[in-house]
């Protein structure tokens, strides 16, 4: 894997649901894992910083993993509200530096 | 301010004419990136400050594109000749950061630019 890669590229479910979604990311020269929400009209909102193999966080009914050997996480939301309604962006931090490179994002819609 | 604070929010420029876009970091942020998102796409770094200085310019995508920032404080970015495919929404961040610290971003709410 040479970018850092999201699945799928959008999600629909019913308030209630709950759902997970994929990053996947080299896993060499790893140095950490951001996740993102962004909602429309705002500002991309830090959810998770994540570095250390089997990391697993939490915040609210959203939680995410990390398995930097296989280079891959997960995002879990537990009973999906409509106000989770966002897209989901993954990003690596490349090299020495904390420059970020982003996925393409999951767009997830949660319906009433 | 308390947060990123970006702007115009919304530019609309005739190709051809040059256009400047401000970020205004979190204070104290010694580190600050341009990213856009042109439509349909992800989220593509363009440049990073770290303090006043560029060490990392590598997504700037032309020479039509340039950016400067002073008093570890407030980046332009400029494009020169703006042409169709320049439109995208150009976001800045900033974070802290150490040599090995790992620091979430916080975004600017984005500036919408429109080349007709």
């Amino acid at each position: 894997i040479l970018n850092v890669e999201q699945s799928p590229q959008s999600l629909h479910v019913q308030e209630g649901d709950s759902t997970n979604f994929t990053c996947s990311f080299p896993s060499s020269n790893f140095y950490a894992l951001h996740w993102y929400r962004w909602e429309t009209a705002k500002s991309p909102e830090a959810l998770f910083v994540m570095t250390l193999n089997g990391d697993e966080k939490k915040k609210g009914r959203i939680s995410a993993t990390l398995n930097t050997k296989e280079g891959y996480s997960y995002l879990y939301i537990k009973g999906s509200q409509p106000e989770d309604s966002a897209t989901y962006l993954c990003a690596r931090r490349s090299g020495g530096y904390n420059k970020l490179i982003f996925g393409a994002g999951t767009r997830l819609a949660v319906h009433p | 301010g308390a947060g990123v604070s970006q702007s115009p929010s919304n530019k609309v420029t005739e190709k051809g004419k040059d256009v400047e876009l401000r970020c205004d970091p979190i204070s104290g942020h010694t580190a600050l990136y341009w990213y856009r998102q042109r439509l349909g796409q992800g989220l593509e770094f363009l440049i990073y400050f770290q303090g006043n200085s560029a060490p990392d310019k590598s997504g700037l995508p032309s020479d039509r594109f340039s950016a400067e920032r002073t008093g570890e404080s407030v980046s332009t970015l400029t494009i020169q000749r703006t042409q169709q495919e320049d439109s995208a929404v150009y976001l800045c961040a900033s974070s802290l950061v150490t040599g090995t610290g790992n620091y979430g971003y916080t975004f600017g709410s984005g500036t919408r630019l429109t080349v007709v």
